[in-house]
């Protein structure tokens, strides 16, 4: 099955600081989106962005499908931004798949 | 409108024994799926329902099994708790032939004794 990957596994920044993630993926896929999970375990929508680029506020996206990967720029970080982001793919079939997600903390 | 919701929110069970998790997806949505978040890693899928059929079956035991109703809200049940069955159960619906993005219940944390 296909195989996805998130980068960093963990991130710690300063309030105020920018930072990117990554998801590499290993085969074509027709569904991307990200989540973040907060604290009590409540999975967020923040983007389904299958390719080009996205922005909501401090938070955009950019997929790349030819080349099997998506990124997640944080900007201006707030506590509230800390949690886990999840990268999760759709490739043939009906079954989202997860990677292994990036824990962010971002200290006062 | 309401998003999906869950529950109970929180199970404590023994081993050998069987839970019934429930879902009810938004309003409108036919597909119901459901993942298992163990602590530390980012779900997994279980089982995909639409339109009252089972569409789709991850990698789990016969142990696990779900069902749709007519109201499209979702039932997962466990047979024969095992300890590592302990995790979080998550439930998310989706509008077939839109923009195709999946939403998330709460979850229900199971704890197996």
């Amino acid at each position: 099955g296909i195989q996805v990957e998130q980068s960093p596994p963990d991130l710690i920044l300063q309030e105020g600081a920018n930072s990117t993630l990554r998801c590499n993926f290993s085969d074509s896929v027709n569904n991307l989106q990200w989540f973040h999970q907060n604290p009590w375990g409540q999975l967020i929508n923040l983007f389904y962005i299958p390719s080009g680029t996205k922005q909501n506020g401090r938070l955009s996206a950019t997929t790349v499908a030819t080349e099997r990967y998506s990124l997640l720029y944080i900007s201006s970080s707030q506590t509230t931004d800390s949690g886990v982001y999840f990268c999760a793919v759709r490739a043939a079939g009906n079954k989202l798949t997860f990677g292994g997600g990036t824990r962010v903390l971002v200290k006062p | 409108d309401a998003g999906v919701t869950q529950s109970p929110t929180h199970l404590i069970k023994t081993r050998g024994q069987h839970v019934t998790l429930r879902c009810s997806p938004i309003s409108g949505h036919k597909s119901v799926s459901w993942y298992q978040q163990v602590l530390g890693q980012g779900p997994q899928f279980i089982f995909q329902y639409y339109e009252k059929e089972e569409r789709g079956r991850g990698n789990f035991p016969d142990r696990f099994s779900a069902r749709q109703f007519p109201n499209y809200s979702s039932e997962l049940n466990v047979n024969a708790l095992l300890l590592g069955d302990s995790a979080l159960y998550l439930c998310a619906s989706r509008l077939l032939g839109t923009t195709d993005t999946q939403y998330f219940g709460p979850g229900t944390r199971l704890t197996v004794l």
